[in-house]
């Protein structure tokens, strides 16, 4: 099967403008996770979906982030404005459904840099 | 936050050797993960653990539990070249919607 497809691979950008993530999750998963890992440390869950519904968005800076899963399929993360501390590797991860005990598949992740 | 400490953070070894790398953590779990990490790559889940079972085996992994003291530990065993990467635990916790808290990793290096 198909794994988690992420893009773009990196991205760099100077303080305040926009940037977008997209996260394609594999077929059939209904829950999607997007992970902040900033280097050195584990990730930390920003956003998880339920299909299309937001389950816990309770670490996600709302005033800067955003994100939508329109469809219940694929996932776009948004950030405007950046932050010199939003440089971090931003994943995307999915599982076949919300219920504890599910292994969770990972994208490779966008590396964003601030300027 | 982080909810888990993995300790070593950074563990050196020669190929053929184990590894053990040990997680502790704060509050009461349902499940404990651990991942592999490559560089530049995601996370890879390796072994999934409840809190009701003690012990678990995948291939060369060894995965044990101890919800008393709040700690789990990941043994590799007969280590190759190939195994270098860090590698993290991740707690889930009842009622949680599968929601994982991961810790800060060990970086594993073997060398030939």
């Amino acid at each position: 099967e198909a794994g988690v497809a992420q893009s773009p691979r990196y991205k760099i950008i100077e303080k305040r403008q926009s940037v977008a993530f997209w996260c394609n999750p594999i077929s059939g998963h209904a829950t999607l996770y997007w992970y902040q890992q900033i280097l050195g440390q584990g990730p930390k869950l920003l956003i998880q979906f339920q299909n299309n519904g937001v389950v816990d968005d309770s670490q996600l800076p709302k005033d800067r982030f955003s994100a939508e899963r329109l469809k219940g399929v694929d996932s776009t993360l948004k950030i405007q404005p950046a932050k010199l501390e939003d440089s971090a590797v931003y994943l995307c991860a999915s599982s076949a459904d919300r219920y504890s005990n599910q292994p969770q598949h990972f994208g490779d992740g966008t590396r964003l840099s601030i300027l | 936050s982080q909810q888990g400490e993995e300790d070593p953070q950074a563990l050196s070894i020669q190929e053929g050797e184990n590894a053990t790398m040990n997680c502790s953590y704060k509050t009461s779990i349902n499940n404990l993960q651990w991942y592999r990490q490559n560089s530049g790559r995601g996370l890879v889940h390796l072994i999934l653990i409840r809190s009701n079972e003690r012990e678990k085996h995948s291939g060369r992994l060894r995965v044990t539990l101890d919800t008393s003291k709040k700690s789990s530990s990941l043994l590799i065993t007969a280590s190759r070249a190939a195994d270098t990467a860090s590698y993290f635990c991740a707690t889930g916790f009842t009622g949680g919607g599968n929601k994982l808290t991961f810790g800060t990793g060990t970086q594993l290096k073997v060398e030939l």
